[in-house]
């Protein structure tokens, strides 16, 4: 049962164009959102989070819009460089003690051309 | 800077044997996670510790076992190793309360069953 779904294995864009990255969540106890970048033979780091009080959170080129009512997060990069080009996780966490309910999607592939 | 360190990068090992892979973080850290990535699944959560000597199954716990003896230190054992869990392990940290913080992973290690 995934409750976090990333229903695009890849994306390609043209450098310097936005990229969208998609990402939905069947939990609606899930209060608080992620982005990871993972390059390969490298553990994810973080990029940017979202809690559920906001719809939008920005950070220089990358933007995370937050739709609670669909349940739907997306990540904006502008603009797309072709140092971008990694996989990208969404993950998702509630707010409870002792939690573990960090969630991760299965992750989008992005490629930027240069 | 929080870090988090896999011993082993790289390993092979035959069926059948018992393989430990191991984990230390440098950030004081309560939480500490283990987790396997498999293309098109995602991250999945194999074992989460959130205090010394005390353990939680995640989503895929069936072939593991952990052991957190000291707080900065969870070590994730394969009892009889198979071929199925040729994949790569990530080992993260956060602190208790995920919520509002990220978790830190560290470099992975690729493990292969022969």
């Amino acid at each position: 049962d995934q409750q976090v779904k990333q229903n695009s294995p890849s994306l390609s864009v043209q450098e310097g164009r936005i990229s969208i990255l998609n990402c939905d969540y069947t939990n609606s106890m899930f209060d608080y959102f992620l982005w990871y970048k993972k390059y390969p033979a490298e553990g994810p780091t973080f990029l940017i989070s979202i809690s559920s009080i906001k719809d939008k959170n920005e950070d220089g080129r990358f933007t995370v819009f937050l739709n609670k009512s669909a349940k739907h997060l997306s990540l904006h990069i502008v603009p797309s460089q072709p140092g971008d080009s990694a996989v990208y996780f969404c993950a998702a966490s509630a707010h409870q003690d002792n939690n573990n309910d960090m969630r991760f999607g299965a992750g989008t592939r992005l490629t930027v051309k240069p | 800077d929080v870090k988090v360190t896999q011993s082993s990068r790289y390993l092979v090992k035959r069926t059948g044997e018992k393989v430990f892979l191991e984990c230390v973080q440098d950030m004081d850290h309560e939480n500490m996670f283990w987790y396997r990535q498999d293309p098109g699944l995602g991250l999945r959560l194999i074992y989460f510790s959130y205090d010394v000597k005390m353990k939680e199954k995640g989503d895929i716990p069936e072939g593991y076992s952990v052991s957190r003896e000291k707080k900065e230190r969870f070590s994730l054992i394969l009892e009889s190793a198979s071929t199925n869990q040729t994949s790569m392990y990530l080992c993260a940290s956060s602190l208790r309360e995920i919520s509002g913080n990220t978790i830190y992973f560290g470099e992975g290690s690729w493990l292969t069953v022969v």
